[in-house]
């Protein structure tokens, strides 16, 4: 089992409509949270960090986090073309021993105009 | 602008040649991490130093080595390249809360 799951899609949206991306997580020790947008070609930007349960918003973007489920997620409302992106979830832990962040493979979200 | 340098941006070896990735940090960051980036496959840590002077080995550290040079830099060699590794590289630091990534290297091994 990967340890940081994601939907690779493409999960496609029209503007202006809520997109949702799921993450899931296999370590319970798991403390920080984190999503970030990557264009084409492009490094990783951090657009969210969430550390406790409940919700986390920041402008157009809200993080949501379950611990009990292991369940992190994104919303972003009014979708724009300009999001067309892959999101990627990761989570940090101590207990694994590894001071770095796990990535999932991403989500790639299509924006239609 | 304060971020994270890497040199160079495009590089084709041939197979059993050998080269170092460089990067660079000007925000004073503790952590640094050297990440490979293949198609569906996300990104995956091959090494890091959580301070300088210290290193340890990531999810797939065969094939290469680290330096943690000071503060500011930290070095990800390839000794005799081969195919496999073939990516896109990613360095990154951190002091808490997110990374900060650089521009990436696109390595192309023939």
């Amino acid at each position: 089992q990967k340890e940081v799951e994601q939907n690779s899609g493409p999960l496609s949206v029209p503007e202006g409509a809520i997109a949702s991306l799921n993450c899931t997580y296999s370590d319970r020790g798991s403390q920080s949270f984190f999503w970030y947008r990557q264009y084409s070609g492009k490094s990783p930007e951090l657009i969210m960090s969430i550390y406790s349960n409940g919700d986390k918003e920041d402008g157009r973007f809200t993080a949501q986090l379950n611990k009990a489920s292991q369940y992190v997620s994104l919303l972003i409302r009014d979708s724009q073309p300009s999001d067309s992106a892959t999101y990627l979830c990761a989570v940090y832990s101590w207990d694994t021993g590894r001071r770095a962040l796990t990535f999932g493979s991403g989500t790639r979200l299509q924006v239609q105009p | 602008n304060a971020g994270v340098t890497q040199t160079p941006k495009f590089q084709v070896l041939k197979t059993g040649q050998s080269m170092t990735l460089q990067c660079a940090q000007d925000m004073n960051h503790n952590s640094m991490y050297w990440y490979r980036q293949d198609p569906g496959m996300g990104l995956r840590l091959i090494y890091y130093s959580a301070s300088e002077g210290t290193t340890d080995k990531g999810e797939v550290p065969n094939g290469y080595n680290v330096s943690r040079l000071n503060k500011r830099e930290f070095s990800l060699r390839l000794e005799s390249a081969a195919p496999s590794q073939t990516s896109v590289y990613f360095c990154a630091s951190r002091e808490t809360g997110g990374y900060t990534f650089g521009s990436g290297t696109r390595l192309t091994v023939v």
